[in-house]
């Protein structure tokens, strides 16, 4: 049974260290989303690429964060300096564009800055 | 922007009954409405998903149905089970999919023994 792969499943750091979460999409999909869950905020889109191009990263805070896809079966999420209102859960989901496949999640990495 | 908007966000309902949850969007270009579980601490995974051109699609026990003129939606949970206790999201897409999801603000369903 394919899935997405997420590491790390738990992350704690002090407020403004660096911070990398890695995601491997499903083989052969070529669509890669990153969300972020909160309580306050719910479900909501960061970024996303197809084909390892960004297509969308409207919802993501470009002095801080920043995504990539170094090759087809890895995608980045990067965030520095982090600071505690990032405490979150951050899914990445993978799709196959053209195929109308529903994306699929991860697991998630839950990140706590103190 | 795309706007969906979910009710009830919370559910309570004795075993065996039916739940309805009910979502509208606003993007009329919308056209892929898929529905997430998500149990306590893990993923969401999807359970059921509609396309524009379907009015209504079912599973089992779990069925979607679509108002496109309304811009609503909503799932259907027949004779349910203590299994079924869990957030459910509903969310909306253009392109069939392929593009981002706009998701609801969840309902957390409680199913009563």
């Amino acid at each position: 049974d394919a899935r997405v792969t997420q590491t790390p499943r738990h992350k704690v750091t002090e407020m403004g260290q660096e911070v990398t979460m890695r995601c491997q999409p499903i083989l052969g999909h070529n669509t890669v989303f990153w969300y972020r869950q909160t309580m306050m905020q719910g479900l909501e889109l960061l970024a996303y690429f197809r084909n390892r191009a960004p297509l969308d990263d409207s919802g993501m805070p470009k002095d801080r964060f920043s995504a990539e896809m170094p090759d087809a079966t890895l995608a980045t999420l990067k965030i520095q300096p982090s600071e505690p209102r990032d405490s979150a859960v951050y899914f990445c989901a993978s799709g196959f564009a053209g195929g109308g496949r529903p994306q699929h999640f991860g697991d998630g990495t839950r990140l706590s800055i103190l | 922007g795309e706007n969906v908007e979910q009710h009830p966000s919370t559910l309570s309902v004795q075993e065996g009954d039916s739940a309805v949850i009910k979502c509208t969007y606003s993007d009329s270009a919308s056209n892929y409405f898929p529905w997430y579980k998500q149990e306590l601490g893990k993923r969401p995974q999807l359970i059921i998903d509609i396309r524009s051109n379907v009015g209504e699609k079912k599973d089992q026990r779990i069925a979607v149905t679509l108002n496109k003129t309304a811009k609503h939606f909503s799932l259907h949970i027949t004779e349910t089970q203590p299994e079924d206790s869990a957030v459910y999201f509903c969310a909306a897409s253009r392109n069939f999919g392929n593009e981002k999801l706009t998701f609801g603000t969840g309902t957390r369903l409680t199913i009563i023994p």
